[in-house]
Protein backbone atom coordinates (compact mmCIF):
# COMPACT_ATOMS: atom_id res chain seq x y z
CA UNK A 1 0.00 0.00 0.00
CA UNK A 2 1.45 3.61 -1.31
CA UNK A 3 -0.18 4.93 2.03
CA UNK A 4 -1.80 8.60 1.96
CA UNK A 5 0.22 10.64 -0.84
CA UNK A 6 0.40 14.52 -0.52
CA UNK A 7 1.47 16.96 -3.51
CA UNK A 8 3.44 18.98 -3.49
CA UNK A 9 5.82 18.57 -0.65
CA UNK A 10 6.87 22.17 -0.38
CA UNK A 11 5.47 24.95 -1.78
CA UNK A 12 6.57 28.72 -1.68
CA UNK A 13 4.06 31.47 -2.73
CA UNK A 14 3.60 35.65 -2.51
CA UNK A 15 1.10 36.90 -0.67
CA UNK A 16 -2.06 36.92 -2.47
CA UNK A 17 -1.65 33.97 -4.83
CA UNK A 18 -4.21 31.26 -4.93
CA UNK A 19 -2.20 27.58 -3.51
CA UNK A 20 -4.01 24.38 -4.12
CA UNK A 21 -2.30 21.17 -2.03
CA UNK A 22 -3.99 18.11 -3.04
CA UNK A 23 -4.12 14.50 -1.44
CA UNK A 24 -4.91 10.84 -2.30
CA UNK A 25 -5.86 9.04 0.21
CA UNK A 26 -5.13 5.14 1.44
CA UNK A 27 -7.55 3.15 -1.09
CA UNK A 28 -10.69 2.07 1.14
CA UNK A 29 -10.55 4.54 3.46
CA UNK A 30 -13.56 6.15 3.52
CA UNK A 31 -12.69 8.58 5.87
CA UNK A 32 -10.58 12.05 4.86
CA UNK A 33 -9.18 14.51 7.15
CA UNK A 34 -7.17 17.97 6.93
CA UNK A 35 -5.27 19.11 9.67
CA UNK A 36 -2.51 22.17 9.85
CA UNK A 37 0.47 22.25 12.38
CA UNK A 38 1.78 24.96 13.59
CA UNK A 39 4.73 25.40 16.54
CA UNK A 40 2.27 27.91 18.31
CA UNK A 41 -1.04 25.29 17.83
CA UNK A 42 0.57 22.08 16.95
CA UNK A 43 -1.97 20.04 14.68
CA UNK A 44 -5.45 21.37 14.46
CA UNK A 45 -8.23 19.81 12.37
CA UNK A 46 -9.51 21.89 9.17
CA UNK A 47 -12.29 19.47 7.76
CA UNK A 48 -13.14 16.17 7.89
CA UNK A 49 -14.86 14.00 4.89
CA UNK A 50 -16.70 10.88 5.11
CA UNK A 51 -17.26 9.43 1.58
CA UNK A 52 -17.02 12.58 -0.56
CA UNK A 53 -18.44 14.61 1.75
CA UNK A 54 -17.73 17.15 4.47
CA UNK A 55 -18.85 15.94 7.42
CA UNK A 56 -17.15 18.99 9.75
CA UNK A 57 -15.28 22.34 8.42
CA UNK A 58 -15.55 23.63 11.57
CA UNK A 59 -11.72 23.91 12.03
CA UNK A 60 -11.41 25.86 8.51
CA UNK A 61 -10.31 29.05 9.86
CA UNK A 62 -11.37 31.54 7.26
CA UNK A 63 -13.36 31.83 4.29
CA UNK A 64 -10.05 31.74 2.30
CA UNK A 65 -9.78 28.17 3.35
CA UNK A 66 -12.29 26.22 1.03
CA UNK A 67 -11.80 22.05 0.45
CA UNK A 68 -13.17 19.55 -1.64
CA UNK A 69 -13.63 15.29 -2.63
CA UNK A 70 -14.45 15.05 -6.05
CA UNK A 71 -13.98 11.24 -5.45
CA UNK A 72 -13.12 8.50 -3.06
CA UNK A 73 -9.58 8.91 -4.04
CA UNK A 74 -8.54 12.81 -4.46
CA UNK A 75 -9.28 15.80 -2.48
CA UNK A 76 -7.84 18.96 -2.41
CA UNK A 77 -7.31 22.28 -0.01
CA UNK A 78 -7.21 25.45 -1.46
CA UNK A 79 -6.25 29.02 0.11
CA UNK A 80 -7.30 31.98 -1.75
CA UNK A 81 -5.71 34.57 -1.36
CA UNK A 82 -2.68 32.83 0.46
CA UNK A 83 -1.51 34.88 3.57
CA UNK A 84 1.93 34.67 5.45
CA UNK A 85 0.22 33.41 8.14
CA UNK A 86 -1.30 30.77 6.43
CA UNK A 87 2.54 29.34 6.51
CA UNK A 88 2.01 25.88 8.37
CA UNK A 89 2.40 22.42 7.58
CA UNK A 90 -0.68 20.80 5.87
CA UNK A 91 -1.15 17.00 6.68
CA UNK A 92 -3.91 15.04 4.85
CA UNK A 93 -4.60 11.95 6.40
CA UNK A 94 -7.25 8.68 5.92
CA UNK A 95 -9.10 6.38 7.61
CA UNK A 96 -11.84 3.62 7.64
CA UNK A 97 -15.04 4.16 8.83
CA UNK A 98 -15.00 4.44 12.51
CA UNK A 99 -16.07 1.38 14.64
CA UNK A 100 -14.82 -2.47 14.91
CA UNK A 101 -11.38 -1.24 15.86
CA UNK A 102 -10.98 1.39 13.04
CA UNK A 103 -9.95 4.01 15.00
CA UNK A 104 -6.48 5.34 13.57
CA UNK A 105 -5.40 7.73 11.31
CA UNK A 106 -2.81 7.20 8.72
CA UNK A 107 -1.11 10.65 7.85
CA UNK A 108 0.85 11.60 4.78
CA UNK A 109 3.90 13.11 4.55
CA UNK A 110 2.01 16.69 4.77
CA UNK A 111 2.69 19.71 2.54
CA UNK A 112 5.27 22.75 4.04
CA UNK A 113 3.73 25.48 2.86
CA UNK A 114 5.64 29.14 2.72
CA UNK A 115 3.64 32.78 1.79
CA UNK A 116 6.16 34.99 1.61
CA UNK B 1 -13.11 17.85 26.95
CA UNK B 2 -10.71 15.66 26.70
CA UNK B 3 -6.91 16.84 26.86
CA UNK B 4 -3.62 15.11 26.40
CA UNK B 5 -0.25 16.27 28.30
CA UNK B 6 3.04 15.91 27.47
CA UNK B 7 5.12 17.22 30.10
CA UNK B 8 8.55 16.50 28.49
CA UNK B 9 9.42 19.04 25.50
CA UNK B 10 12.47 17.23 25.17
CA UNK B 11 14.39 14.78 25.77
CA UNK B 12 17.76 12.57 25.19
CA UNK B 13 19.12 9.06 25.37
CA UNK B 14 22.26 7.23 24.40
CA UNK B 15 22.10 4.96 21.65
CA UNK B 16 21.47 1.44 22.37
CA UNK B 17 19.98 2.62 25.99
CA UNK B 18 16.21 2.41 27.03
CA UNK B 19 13.59 5.87 27.39
CA UNK B 20 10.79 6.83 28.57
CA UNK B 21 8.26 9.10 27.34
CA UNK B 22 5.05 10.34 29.43
CA UNK B 23 1.42 11.40 28.53
CA UNK B 24 -1.34 11.88 30.67
CA UNK B 25 -4.67 12.71 29.42
CA UNK B 26 -8.28 13.68 31.05
CA UNK B 27 -11.56 12.22 29.90
CA UNK B 28 -14.41 10.88 31.46
CA UNK B 29 -15.21 8.05 28.84
CA UNK B 30 -14.86 4.99 29.91
CA UNK B 31 -13.39 3.54 26.18
CA UNK B 32 -11.26 5.21 23.97
CA UNK B 33 -8.02 4.70 21.92
CA UNK B 34 -4.94 5.98 22.79
CA UNK B 35 -1.91 6.42 20.16
CA UNK B 36 1.46 7.38 20.03
CA UNK B 37 2.68 9.06 16.84
CA UNK B 38 6.31 9.83 15.65
CA UNK B 39 7.24 12.53 13.32
CA UNK B 40 11.02 12.22 12.30
CA UNK B 41 12.45 14.90 10.34
CA UNK B 42 11.31 13.92 7.31
CA UNK B 43 7.65 15.38 8.43
CA UNK B 44 5.54 12.12 7.95
CA UNK B 45 2.88 11.19 11.14
CA UNK B 46 4.24 7.74 11.90
CA UNK B 47 1.58 5.59 14.43
CA UNK B 48 4.19 3.83 16.39
CA UNK B 49 1.79 2.53 18.66
CA UNK B 50 -1.83 2.25 19.65
CA UNK B 51 -3.92 1.23 23.25
CA UNK B 52 -7.79 -0.05 23.64
CA UNK B 53 -8.54 1.59 27.02
CA UNK B 54 -10.88 -2.26 27.82
CA UNK B 55 -7.64 -3.74 26.92
CA UNK B 56 -5.66 -4.35 30.18
CA UNK B 57 -2.80 -5.80 28.86
CA UNK B 58 -0.13 -3.07 27.74
CA UNK B 59 0.32 -2.60 23.64
CA UNK B 60 4.04 -3.80 22.55
CA UNK B 61 5.65 -3.30 18.92
CA UNK B 62 8.70 -4.69 18.61
CA UNK B 63 11.01 -2.06 20.89
CA UNK B 64 8.34 -0.32 21.50
CA UNK B 65 5.81 -0.53 24.17
CA UNK B 66 3.38 1.36 26.88
CA UNK B 67 2.57 1.13 30.68
CA UNK B 68 -1.17 2.28 30.24
CA UNK B 69 -2.25 3.01 33.53
CA UNK B 70 -6.19 3.33 33.30
CA UNK B 71 -6.83 4.65 36.86
CA UNK B 72 -3.94 7.03 36.84
CA UNK B 73 -4.87 8.28 32.98
CA UNK B 74 -1.22 8.16 31.89
CA UNK B 75 0.10 6.44 28.69
CA UNK B 76 3.39 6.04 28.83
CA UNK B 77 5.55 4.56 25.57
CA UNK B 78 8.81 3.33 26.35
CA UNK B 79 11.63 3.19 23.41
CA UNK B 80 14.19 0.34 23.72
CA UNK B 81 17.33 -0.25 22.62
CA UNK B 82 16.89 3.27 21.44
CA UNK B 83 18.59 3.77 17.76
CA UNK B 84 19.54 6.91 15.93
CA UNK B 85 16.34 6.65 13.72
CA UNK B 86 14.31 7.12 17.00
CA UNK B 87 14.83 10.31 16.63
CA UNK B 88 11.85 12.80 16.24
CA UNK B 89 8.94 14.54 18.14
CA UNK B 90 6.73 11.85 19.59
CA UNK B 91 2.93 13.09 19.69
CA UNK B 92 0.57 11.23 22.52
CA UNK B 93 -3.00 11.26 21.18
CA UNK B 94 -6.65 10.38 22.27
CA UNK B 95 -9.78 9.65 20.25
CA UNK B 96 -13.32 8.19 21.41
CA UNK B 97 -14.71 5.22 19.48
CA UNK B 98 -16.36 6.71 16.30
CA UNK B 99 -14.84 9.94 16.85
CA UNK B 100 -11.64 9.55 14.09
CA UNK B 101 -13.00 13.24 13.89
CA UNK B 102 -11.51 14.04 17.44
CA UNK B 103 -8.63 13.04 18.06
CA UNK B 104 -6.50 15.16 20.57
CA UNK B 105 -2.97 15.51 20.06
CA UNK B 106 -0.57 16.17 23.03
CA UNK B 107 2.12 19.44 22.34
CA UNK B 108 5.12 16.49 21.50
CA UNK B 109 8.27 15.64 23.10
CA UNK B 110 11.32 15.64 20.85
CA UNK B 111 13.52 12.80 21.62
CA UNK B 112 17.18 12.87 20.41
CA UNK B 113 19.29 9.64 20.52
CA UNK B 114 23.12 10.36 20.71
CA UNK B 115 25.56 8.17 19.46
Amino acid sequence: DAGVIQSPRHEVTEMGQEVTLRCKPISGHNSLFWYRQTMMRGLELLIYFNNNVPIDDSGMPEDRFSAKMPNASFSTLKIQPSEPRDSAVYFCASSLTPGQGNEKLFFGSGTQLSVL
Amino acid sequence: AQTVTQSQPEMSVQEAETVTLSCTYDTSENNYYLFWYKQPPSRQMILVIRQEAYKQQNATENRFSVNFQKAAKSFSLKISDSQLGDTAMYFCAFMKPYNNNDMRFGAGTRLTVKP
